[in-house]
């Protein structure tokens, strides 16, 4: 059973480009989460999702980003108009239920940067 | 004040040391508390979780919780250069993972 996968693991935009970052739950799984890890900090929620709903996006900044989670296919967070800030590790995790500290497991990222 | 703090470290140990790892919360509330580890370029895998108070032990790791003083820690025993990693204490209110607060993350160097 694959783990949970993220593509691309490294992506280099310029300033004002668009990042589209991918992530494919553990199979089973229809519950994924978006998280930001910029240097020296924790990781900070982003965006819950199940298939074709995002039920919390309460971390996520009001303007660029934008996630979803279609029915067939990854899940995709977008930025739009990239800047140096939006330089971070960017990490999914999924789950097959939405309660459990057990059972989320976190894919191995992409690191994003912004020139 | 951050709502959760963990020093950054690096702490760098000898083989077969003991190592303790410590985070301090503000928010009362939590009751959900988690350790993970995570290997350079790689994500977060869980360690250990408890819930509420009390300790926790699994092998060589020992997870201690105490609300009263809202501090948490996770003890290492006889470390081996393959716990060398970032370890992030993390905690939640609800057993829910978007409510997940994490801490910055220890570096951990265990010497041969």
């Amino acid at each position: 059973n694959a783990g949970v996968m993220q593509n691309p693991r490294h992506l280099v935009r310029r300033r004002g480009q668009e990042a589209r970052l991918r992530c494919s739950p553990m199979k089973g799984h229809s519950h994924v989460y978006w998280y930001r890890q910029l240097p020296e900090e924790g990781l900070k929620f982003m965006v819950y999702l199940q298939k074709e709903n995002i039920i919390d996006e309460s971390g996520m900044p009001k303007e660029r980003f934008s996630a979803e989670f279609p029915k067939e296919g990854p899940s995709i967070l977008r930025i739009q108009q990239v800047v140096r800030g939006d330089s971070a590790a960017y990490f999914c995790a999924s789950s097959p239920q939405p309660q459990g500290v057990e059972t989320q497991y976190f894919g191995p990222g992409t690191r994003l940067l912004v020139l | 004040q951050k709502e959760v703090e963990q020093d950054p470290g690096p702490l760098s140990v000898p083989e077969g040391a003991i190592v303790s790892l410590n985070c301090t919360y503000s928010n009362s509330a939590f009751q959900y508390f988690m350790w993970y580890r995570q290997y350079s370029r790689k994500g977060p895998e869980l360690l250990m979780y408890t819930y509420s108070s009390g300790n926790k032990e699994d092998g060589r790791f020992t997870a201690q919780v105490d609300k009263s003083s809202k501090y948490i820690s996770l003890f290492i025993r006889d470390s081996q250069p393959s716990d060398s990693a970032t370890y992030l204490c993390a905690m939640s209110v609800g057993n829910y993972g978007q409510n997940f607060v994490f801490g910055p993350g220890t570096r951990l160097s265990v010497l041969p």
